[in-house]
């Protein structure tokens, strides 16, 4: 089994629609993240957690909204889902500030 | 944290060392030097990190200059399926619970290294 499970894989929505990713980790790590991947633009951070009661924004917050349900369990909202959020998004974890990050396998989101 | 400069892409011949380098002119102190790589649309994966010291372990090289302005990684046998884009990341280990802005993993566009059979 994966570190790093997101759900769904891949998914086609539509232009106000709300749409959750999910994503799970059974590496008992603190800190978990969500990114969002573009083609040219790399990875760019958009949420992360330090633990269930420090979430935090990242670079492109706008739009998107988190939660930490529990210290395995990080999911990612978009309330209303616009075309310019069609992209790869990753979710991934770490233990502490020097120890690698584990990242998941994606969810390739359409918004049409 | 700080920024880091990478070529958009590199080639390399199928079985030699494939060298990517990294220059990080403005990195801390207290900050690491870590590499991940993305093979094609798959999640990154984690390949080596430092401080000053050279490391090395089973999938590669890291050298680091004296100055610590730049990195290079190593992959001492390049296979095909070492395509990937590498990413060269500085970062900063978080002091205070309450400091923001630390421990992100802030990626750039990375080198496209292309192995040539």
């Amino acid at each position: 089994d994966a570190d790093v499970t997101q759900t769904p894989r891949n998914r086609i929505t539509k232009t106000g629609k709300r749409i959750m990713l999910e994503c799970s980790q059974t590496k008992g790590h603190d800190r978990m993240y969500w990114y969002r991947q573009d083609p040219g633009l790399g990875l760019r951070l958009i949420y992360y957690s330090f633990d269930v009661k420090d979430i935090n924004k990242g670079e492109i917050s706008d739009g998107y909204s988190v939660s930490r349900q529990a210290q395995a369990k990080f999911s990612l909202s978009l309330e209303s889902a616009i075309p310019n959020q069609t992209a790869l998004y990753f979710c991934a974890t770490s233990d502490t500030d020097r120890t690698e990050a584990f990242f998941g396998q994606g969810t390739r989101l359409t918004v049409v | 944290d700080a920024k880091t400069t990478q070529p958009p892409s590199m080639d390399c011949a199928e079985g030699r060392a494939a060298n990517l380098p990294c220059n990080h002119s403005t990195i801390s102190g207290n900050e690491y030097v870590y590499w991940y790589r993305q093979i094609h649309s798959q999640g990154p994966q984690y390949i080596i990190h430092g401080l000053k010291n050279n490391e090395t372990n089973e999938m590669a090289s890291l050298i680091i200059t004296e100055d610590r302005k730049s990195s290079t990684l190593i992959l001492p046998h390049a296979t095909l399926r070492d395509t990937a884009v590498y990413y060269c990341i500085v970062r900063v280990g978080r002091v205070a619970i309450t400091q923001t802005g630390a421990n992100n993993l802030f990626f750039g566009t990375g080198t496209r290294l292309t192995v040539i059979p």
